[in-house]
């Protein structure tokens, strides 16, 4: 257990819906990182929170969405789903040092039939 | 931007063996880097990091890597192999560029360890 909880673990869902997953970091953590892990795409930076706000941006589709709660939990949120959508998405934790190493949820994979 | 070069996709080693997985990423200025281990069916976890101090790192299962700042190179290395040790492995960079803080990683080494 790294310290980082993903859920859920497997969703399936058709294609248009929306779906929402959910990370809650590490104790402690206040930076929640969001990545999509796919085969012909490889591990891709979606998106950062630090306390609640937007820290920094990748390749985030205008589908796709998230927030970090006071709590510091977070959301990523991904609507009108696509067939190609389908991935493992990982959230990770730190503490948004220079540093910072991570600490990776075992990841939610998402299947858009 | 950065970005993270690693050039063996698939390396197929007996027990033993040694191992040395490349590692090049483009970016001129300050870096930390890092190596990641994934295991089938599992999440990513660390296997060691550099950010400053003595360019050869060691981390953990016996793992280190060296960093070589003339070449732009951060390669993970293990002198003798276990089965166990088959899984994929990332390495990632982490620059100073503002408040972001985000990790890139390569595309990924996976190896396959015969026993």
């Amino acid at each position: 257990d790294s310290g980082v909880t993903q859920t859920p673990k497997h969703l399936i869902t058709a294609t248009g819906q929306r779906v929402t997953l959910r990370c809650s970091p590490r104790s402690g953590d206040l930076s929640v990182y969001w990545y999509q892990q796919s085969l012909d795409q490889g591990l891709q930076f979606l998106i950062q929170y630090y306390n609640g706000e937007e820290r920094a941006k990748g390749n985030i589709l205008e589908r796709f969405s998230a927030q970090q709660f006071p709590d510091l939990h977070s959301e990523l949120n991904l609507s009108s789903l696509e067939l190609g959508d389908s991935a493992l998405y990982f959230c990770a934790s730190g503490s948004g040092g220079r540093s910072d190493g991570y600490t990776f949820g075992s990841g939610t994979r998402l299947t858009v039939v | 931007a950065q970005s993270v070069s690693q050039h063996n996709h698939h390396v197929i080693l007996s027990e033993a063996a040694s191992l040395e997985l490349g590692c090049n990423y483009s970016y001129g200025g300050t870096v930390n880097l890092f190596w990641y281990v994934q295991y089938p069916g599992q999440h990513l976890q660390l296997l060691l990091k550099y950010f400053s101090g003595d360019p050869l790192v060691k981390g953990i299962k016996g793992f280190e890597a060296e960093f070589i700042k003339s070449k732009f190179s951060f390669n993970l290395r293990k002198p003798s192999v276990q089965w166990s040790d088959t899984a994929e492995y990332f390495c990632a960079v982490n620059i100073s560029s503002g408040s972001a803080r985000q990790l890139t990683f390569g595309s990924g080494t996976q190896l396959t360890v015969l026993p």
